[in-house]
């Protein structure tokens, strides 16, 4: 398996532009999570799916930020419009079921610098 | 609350052994993750240990919990130049039913040869 796979590595954007994230999850995990590395506040979850559906957005910082997961194999997230403050890591990652022993595998990540 | 805290940085000589310590959140109902993330990678788990043990130990891997003190330790024992890296203790408290990882803020260790 590829592992969980992220797209684009690497995003370098301007001010007020629209910014797309991609993540397509290890096949048949059904749970999906979006989490944020910044310097400033460490690692912190954004929002998560179980079988598609939005668990827990609490972490979105506000109405800029959108995700959808429209089926099992592909989700993204979305910014509009990117602040400098979006600046981080981005990473996905996915699990097979959402017991404690279920292990969450992370992509490698989207840098999103925002000028 | 939940509040996952870490040491910033700890630094070894290669060959001696490393403690990453760590405290988590009251409950009696936790799993404590132990992520390792390499410069410009994503996180890797290393390992898992769950509230009610005292003890778990894979190959150079010791995790260790002290329920009183709510305080978990990493040790890596026959530190590498490859263990260079940073260290996350993460939890998932299960009374909460929030299944997303809160992370402690990293411990940088660096392993000098």
């Amino acid at each position: 398996d590829a592992g969980v796979i992220q797209s684009p590595r690497h995003e370098v954007t301007e001010m007020g532009q629209e910014v797309t994230l991609r993540c397509k999850p290890i096949s048949g995990h059904n749970s999906l999570f979006w989490y944020r590395q910044t310097m400033m506040r460490g690692l912190e979850l954004l929002i998560y799916f179980n079988n598609n559906v939005p668990i827990d957005d609490s972490g979105m910082p506000e109405d800029r930020f959108s995700a959808k997961m429209p089926n099992a194999s592909f989700s993204t997230l979305k910014i509009q419009p990117s602040e400098p403050r979006d600046s981080a890591v981005y990473f996905c990652a996915s699990v097979t079921g959402l017991l404690g022993t279920d292990t969450q595998y992370f992509g490698p990540g989207t840098r999103l610098t925002v000028l | 609350g939940e509040d996952v805290e870490q040491s910033l940085f700890l630094s070894v000589r290669e060959g001696d052994s490393s403690v990453i310590n760590c405290t988590y959140t009251d409950s009696s109902s936790t799993y404590l993750y132990w992520y390792k993330q390499e410069p410009g990678a994503g996180l890797q788990l290393l390992t898992y240990i769950f509230s009610n043990m005292d003890m778990k130990q894979d190959q150079r891997l010791t995790v260790l919990l002290n329920k009183k003190d709510k305080h978990l330790s990493l040790r890596i024992a026959d530190t590498q130049t490859g263990d260079s890296a940073i260290y996350f203790c993460a939890e998932i408290v299960m009374d909460t039913g929030r299944r997303a990882l809160t992370f402690g803020s990293g411990t940088r260790l660096q392993v000098q040869p």
